[in-house]
């Protein structure tokens, strides 16, 4: 089967870092996929790393580490809208499909 | 922009009703999916279609089915609606990738079965 954990609630001042951490268990690994939701909307995608590394796109970066199966996002200068929940998600080798993490709710104050 | 549409935002129906949930998409994307959210459980995964008249069980698919009539449009069935099912529910649609093809989801339809 395939598991994911992240934290259930991260909190964080406006203009700081903070980063999500995400580790999965999952057979036939092929990527970790990131989704914002803020409340009452959609998720949105955000990035997705199929290689171990860092990925940067603008303030938020995505990293993977797949000997250690686990990856991380990081949101940098928080702003207030960045206040919302956050999905780590893996796709395995089997069929196209995503299997989610239970989400991490960001809490930015001013 | 890609637009997944979901027929109803909000729905309340009694114990034992059959169920329909629609969702349409406009990208032609192959790949469409149901999940449900849960407090605390996150998105899991219930049926997803590669293709016309194809069908996939996730993770939790008891108590649904579903219909990919139209590469547009997949259904989501309850045929016999219980308390459990009282959820949200959303619909999301991919091209078909090497993963790193993106999930655009609906905005959800919260289904109150009383």
């Amino acid at each position: 089967g395939q598991s994911l954990e992240q934290p259930s609630e991260v909190t964080a001042v406006e203009g700081a870092i903070v980063q999500i951490n995400c580790t999965y268990q999952t057979s036939g690994f092929y990527g970790l996929s990131w989704y914002q939701q803020h409340d009452g909307g959609a998720p949105t995608f955000l990035s997705y790393n199929a290689l171990d590394g860092l990925e940067e796109t603008g303030r938020f970066s995505s990293f993977l580490s797949r000997s250690d199966s686990y990856g991380y996002l990081l949101l940098q200068e928080l702003q207030m809208k960045d206040s919302a929940s956050y999905f780590c998600a893996v796709m395995n080798t089997g069929f196209q499909k995503l299997v989610f993490g239970t989400g991490t709710r960001l809490l930015v104050s001013p | 922009d890609v637009k997944v549409t979901q027929s109803s935002r909000y729905l309340v129906k009694r114990t034992g009703e059959k169920v329909f949930l629609e969702c349409v998409q406009d990208m032609d994307h192959e790949n469409m999916f149901w999940y449900r959210q849960d407090p605390g459980l996150g998105l899991r995964l219930i049926y997803f279609s590669y293709d016309v008249k194809m069908k996939e069980k996730g993770d939790i698919p008891e108590g649904y089915s579903v219909s990919r009539e139209k590469k547009e449009r997949f259904s989501l069935i309850l045929e016999s609606a219980s308390t459990n099912q009282t959820s949200m529910y959303l619909c999301a649609s991919s091209t078909q990738g090497l993963g790193n093809s993106p999930l655009h989801f609906g905005n959800g339809t919260r289904l109150t079965v009383t």
